[in-house]
């Protein structure tokens, strides 16, 4: 079954950093882009950035570019989304999703990893 | 960077319903269009890309048109289990850049 298997929830103070994990399983890791989205509490989607493990190639939404860092490591067939200094406003739920194709283009997200909570709180 | 807009942004409806959800993008996108159900507290799921393919295991109730521009949603017959937030996405670029639109709450009339 191919599967993406998220951290669980954190709760951080700000000013802290984080670093939250996507394992994927039952496919090639290397060969599929994973995706970052937020969805911050009684909102909407948005799309954050996105990483193909193959070769680490990094792409970020405009409005996240310098705010959060994606990586993975390919060894542990695992994607990372991380934040070096946490403000309030980074509360939110983090999917990582994987899009339907190996090949160019990806294609719409079909496999969903089932959300990290993160909460920033003083 | 491409602007995603759905409209409405909330919808009332009954079971039974035929209904319809419109999503515009700033610039063409071909085909290259998703669209996502979320319901609370859950991961979206996908239902249709290449704005018209009904992904495996979605209803034949749901379909997608549309291109460039313009696409549409439709449920045919709105079941129980539909009621949800709707997004569209697209993903016309490479390397890819996605936008999601801001989403269409189906709420129970």
């Amino acid at each position: 079954e191919v599967q993406l298997v998220q951290s669980g929830a954190e709760v951080k103070k700000p000013g802290e950093s984080l670093k939250i994990s996507c394992k994927g399983s039952g496919y090639s890791f290397t060969s599929y882009w994973i995706g970052w989205v937020r969805q911050m509490p009684g909102k909407g989607l948005e799309w954050m950035g996105i990483i193909y493990p193959g070769d680490s190639d990094t792409r970020y939404s405009p409005s996240f570019q310098g705010q959060v860092t994606i990586s993975a490591d390919k060894s542990i067939s695992t994607a990372y989304l991380q934040w070096s200094s946490l403000k309030a406003s980074d509360t939110a739920m983090y999917y990582c999703a994987r899009p339907l194709y190996s090949s160019s283009p990806p294609g719409a997200f079909d496999i969903w990893g089932q959300g990290t909570m993160v909460t920033v709180s003083s | 960077a491409i602007r995603m807009t759905q409209s409405p942004s909330s919808f009332s409806a009954s079971t039974g319903d035929r209904v319809t959800i419109t999503c515009r993008a700033s610039q063409g996108i071909s085909s290259y269009l998703a669209w996502y159900q979320q319901k609370p507290g859950k991961a979206p799921k996908l239902l249709i890309y290449a704005a018209s393919t009904l992904q495996s295991g979605v209803p034949s109730r749901f379909s997608g048109s549309g291109s460039g521009t313009d696409f549409t949603l439709t449920i045919s017959c709105l079941q129980s289990e539909d009621f949800a937030t709707y997004y569209c996405q697209q993903y016309y670029s490479y390397p890819p850049m996605y936008t999601f639109g801001q989403g269409t709450k189906l709420e129970i009339k």
